[in-house]
């Protein structure tokens, strides 16, 4: 079992609709978590991280994790076309990044 | 503040040729760690490199192997080129270390191998 797993997509939205991306994770003990944005010919960029469990927002962006599932959640509201783009959830331990496979989402507008 | 360079974007190689490839992290960071990047795998973790030191590595054969210099700078070399090593290979640097730091990555180098 890979430590983190994400939905594949890809996912297709018309603009201004909410969109929802999902992890899940094998260690209960996993307590820092991350979602990196990756544009088309471009390397991953930090979009937030949150700490243990709960809600954290920037913006249009609410990341979520629910422990007792094991759920890590993405919430993008209002989506754009420039949302459009690879999304991984990460986790890091003993000096590397366990990354989710991403989901390729599309804004359509 | 320049961020992570990496060279070559692009290159074309053929099955059992060797290739290297090169990352110049953001000024500062000392931590430098390689990921291959697929379609179908994601991003799978090489290597992690901290002060010239290699701290962690991932699980791919001996084939793949890094090394990094006292700017920080760091190469990835991969000997005996395979049909299954075209990916994207990108770099990362951090500053705090791979456990809590955010990871810079560069815009990778593009392998194809035929």
């Amino acid at each position: 079992q890979k430590e983190v797993e994400q939905d594949p997509g890809p996912l297709s939205v018309p603009e201004g609709a909410i969109v929802s991306l999902n992890c899940t994770y094998s260690n209960s003990a996993f307590q820092y978590f991350m979602w990196y944005r990756q544009y088309s010919r471009k390397g991953p960029e930090l979009l937030m991280y949150t700490y243990s469990s709960g809600n954290k927002e920037d913006g249009r962006f609410t990341a979520q994790v629910d422990k007792s599932s094991k759920y890590i959640s993405l919430f993008i509201r209002d989506s754009q076309p420039s949302d459009s783009a690879t999304y991984l959830c990460a986790h890091p331990r003993s000096n590397q990044f366990y990354f989710g496979t991403g989901t390729s989402l599309t804004v359509i507008p | 503040k320049a961020g992570v360079t990496q060279t070559p974007r692009y290159l074309i190689k053929t099955r059992g040729q060797q290739v290297t490839l090169s990352c110049s992290p953001i000024s500062g960071h000392r931590s430098v760690s390689w990921y291959q990047q697929t379609p179908g795998q994601g991003l799978q973790f090489l290597f992690e490199y901290f002060s010239e030191t290699q701290r962690n590595k991932g699980n791919f054969p001996g084939r793949f192997s890094g090394r990094q210099f006292s700017n920080s700078r760091s190469e990835m070399n991969v000997s005996t080129l395979e049909l299954g090593d075209s990916a994207l290979y990108l770099c990362a640097s951090t500053s705090r270390g791979q456990n809590t730091g955010e990871l810079f990555f560069g815009e990778g180098s593009r392998l194809t191998v035929l």
